[in-house]
């Protein structure tokens, strides 16, 4: 009965390959994001779509791509990885625009913790 | 740009302390704030939700308040437990469906 869940958990790989990585929510959720976290902890969103459509795109790398099939999955998929890109991603889901704004808490999932070598 | 801040960065105390963890915003435009527990290797749990009309919430041993035109929210914890080790994130909602964090407080409590 996972709310949010994410895979692969951890994630190692060379340089300049492409990957990808698998969020799905059985919240009924509308909103769903994806928060890179640094290593220095720092958390900071990436994307957010709403219902399958880009809401938020925050200043990353066109070699990232969300795409959403359908409103319980947001799947990241990142061209030509960087070394930079090493770190823990999250994925979250909120019930989004149908519900008070106020009262709105987010849902993370465990995370995946890629490596570049 | 919304700024978040907590202070301290990291937190040791023996068990038994009560302790409080301090959050600052640089827009009081919010419409609520969050605290999470993060543990090593692991995901975010929300432990709390203050609403912006609100001035504080109470889970169990936790109680965190809210001043919103000062820009602060502290989180308070009671009777602390080693159980308690975690990293706690307090997260802003500013109505662009995203959440924005703070760098988190590391606690740690001696047995």
């Amino acid at each position: 009965d996972t709310a949010v869940s994410q895979t692969p958990k951890y994630l190692v790989t060379q340089m300049g390959n492409d990957k990808s990585i698998k969020c799905e929510q059985n919240l009924g959720h509308d909103t769903m994001y994806w928060y890179k976290q640094d290593s220095k902890k720092f958390l900071k969103i990436m994307f957010s779509y709403n219902n399958k459509e880009l809401i938020i795109n925050e200043t990353v790398p066109n070699r990232f791509s969300p795409k959403s099939p359908d409103k319980a999955h947001l799947n990241l998929h990142i061209n030509s990885l960087e070394l930079g890109d090493s770190a823990v991603y999250f994925c979250a889901s909120s019930q989004g625009p149908r519900g008070a704004a106020d009262q709105e808490t987010q849902y993370f999932g465990p995370g995946t913790r890629l490596l570049v070598l | 740009k919304q700024e978040v801040t907590q202070i301290p960065a990291a937190l040791s105390v023996p068990e038994g302390e009560n302790l409080v963890l301090n959050c600052s915003f640089t827009d009081s435009a919010i419409y609520n704030l969050q605290w999470f527990r993060q543990d090593p290797g692991k995901g975010l749990t929300s432990l709390l939700l203050i609403q912006s009309s609100q001035r504080e919430q109470t889970s169990g041993r936790l109680n965190a308040s809210l001043d919103k035109s000062s820009g602060r929210s502290t989180l308070y914890i009671a009777a602390s437990q080693p159980g308690d080790s975690a990293t706690y994130l307090c997260a802003v909602h500013t109505g662009r469906r995203a959440l924005t964090f703070g760098s988190g407080t590391r606690l740690q409590v001696q047995p």
